[in-house]
């Protein structure tokens, strides 16, 4: 099955830095990779996703590239500010076939003043 | 639309009683997980749920943790002779699958403390 692993597990960056986590996937595969923020005491949330037919995307702040051939994506965060702290996970799954959807460990994200 | 649901929010059980807990995924959402998260660390993957496929149960601790999902709508996880251990918040979440619409919807979770 899927593994996909993260890095850093913690980082903490000063407001206004950027911040960049990242992630490896083992299946080749896989085709579909979401990242989820998780602020303190509240459930995860989407917040951007990328397919394998695209190398980048961006939303605002927010940015997530993917190289398929290094099977490895990550999230790049501009501009941080304090309420870009919580817990990020990335996942990876194939869309094609009923496996499930694969989290990496997460990474914990402070934004200091 | 009602996101997901579970049930109840928190529950306080001693230790080697069963505890189950509920959980209403998004009205059309084929796929159902169930997720252990300890303070402060990640999503354990437990239990998934697709269709009319079996279930994907590599996740699950023990034998003592069981979840059926009826009439692919609300999913149940059983948890036997409650431990120390099992508390932890327990996360469900469902999402559709195919074309644009992936997106894994998470419901607020039931916190499980055992005494």
């Amino acid at each position: 099955g899927e593994n996909v692993e993260q890095h850093p597990s913690t980082l903490s960056v000063q407001e206004g830095d950027s911040a960049v986590i990242k992630c490896t996937y083992s299946d080749s595969a896989s085709n579909y990779f979401p990242w989820y923020k998780q602020e303190l005491g509240k459930r995860p949330q989407l917040i951007i996703d990328i397919r394998s037919n695209v190398g980048e995307k961006k939303d605002q702040r927010i940015a997530v590239t993917l190289n398929k051939t290094a099977k490895h994506f990550s999230l790049h965060i501009t501009e941080t500010q304090p309420e870009d702290s919580a817990v990020y996970f990335c996942a990876a799954v194939n869309t094609g076939t009923a496996s499930k959807l694969t989290f990496g460990t997460g990474t914990r994200l402070q934004v200091t003043l | 639309g009602a996101g997901v649901s579970q049930s109840p929010s928190n529950k306080v059980t001693e230790k080697g009683k069963d505890v189950e807990l509920r959980c209403d995924p998004i009205s059309g959402h084929t796929a159902l997980y169930w997720y252990r998260q300890s303070l402060g660390q990640g999503l354990e993957f437990l239990i998934y749920f697709q269709g009319n496929s079996a279930p994907d149960k590599s996740g699950l601790p023990s034998d003592r943790f069981s979840a059926e999902r009826t009439g692919g709508s609300v999913s149940t996880l059983t948890i036997q002779r409650t431990q120390q251990e099992d508390s932890a918040v327990y996360l469900c979440a469902s999402s559709t699958r195919g074309g644009t619409a992936y997106e894994q919807y998470f419901g607020p979770g039931t916190r499980l403390t055992v005494t």
